[in-house]
């Protein structure tokens, strides 16, 4: 079984500029989550889908980030415009429709000058 | 909101040694999981735990959740340095059950 995959691994950009993310989960899991991780903090939930539905979109930081799954695959994360407080490590996980483990991708390093 | 304290945030041990990260929440969980964060990889799901004063063991690793369901712990016995890296622990995070709020972390050095 193929796990958890993220795209880019890593991007640097300047302040202002657009960076989306995007995450394949493991065939068949419904559950896809967004987390990030600041350098030295935890790893912070961002959102959850459940398929193509927004189940849980509480932490978001702002409106500059957009998350989409269309067709209830894959998902991307759009951070429009990126400022520098956004820079971070990017995790998707994904999971079973009742299973607690999450499966985590490799992550997206997002660097913002 | 709910919290998730974790701790020690470093700990340096020598080959050998034992190992044990602590975690407590402000409120109670119906169930507490633990990950390992390689150094430059990804959270790896250990265990979950689910019962009340519930032990479950992993060959020298012993996971703990409190009588209160509010804390919980992991003890590695005679640490190896493949055991290097961040132990997360996490918990529900509110009504959404698919939501994890993570502690801190507690990276683990091991000195051969």
């Amino acid at each position: 079984e193929a796990g958890v995959t993220q795209f880019p691994s890593h991007s640097v950009i300047e302040k202002g500029q657009t960076v989306t993310l995007r995450c394949d989960p493991i065939s068949g899991h419904d559950n896809l989550y967004w987390y990030r991780r600041v350098m030295g903090k935890e790893i912070k939930f961002l959102l959850h889908f459940v398929k193509e539905s927004k189940q849980d979109e509480s932490g978001m930081p702002n409106n500059r980030f957009l998350a989409e799954r269309t067709g209830g695959t894959y998902s991307t994360l759009k951070v429009q415009p990126a400022e520098l407080e956004d820079s971070g490590v990017y995790f998707c996980a994904s999971s079973r429709p009742l299973g607690p483990t999450q499966y985590f991708g490799p992550g997206t390093r997002l660097t913002v000058l | 909101g709910q919290q998730v304290m974790q701790i020690p945030q470093y700990q340096h041990v020598q080959e050998g040694e034992d190992f044990t990260t602590y975690c407590n929440s402000s409120t109670t969980l119906s169930n507490i999981q633990w990950y390992k964060q390689r150094p430059g990889g990804h959270p790896v799901f250990l265990i979950q735990l689910v019962k009340s004063g519930e032990v479950k063991k992993q060959k020298r690793l012993t996971f703990q959740f409190g009588e209160a369901k509010k804390n919980s712990s992991l003890h590695i016995t005679a640490t190896q340095t493949t055991d290097v890296g961040t132990y997360f622990c996490a918990g529900p995070g509110g009504t959404s059950y698919g939501k994890l709020t993570f502690g801190q972390g507690t990276i683990l050095t091991v000195h051969p």
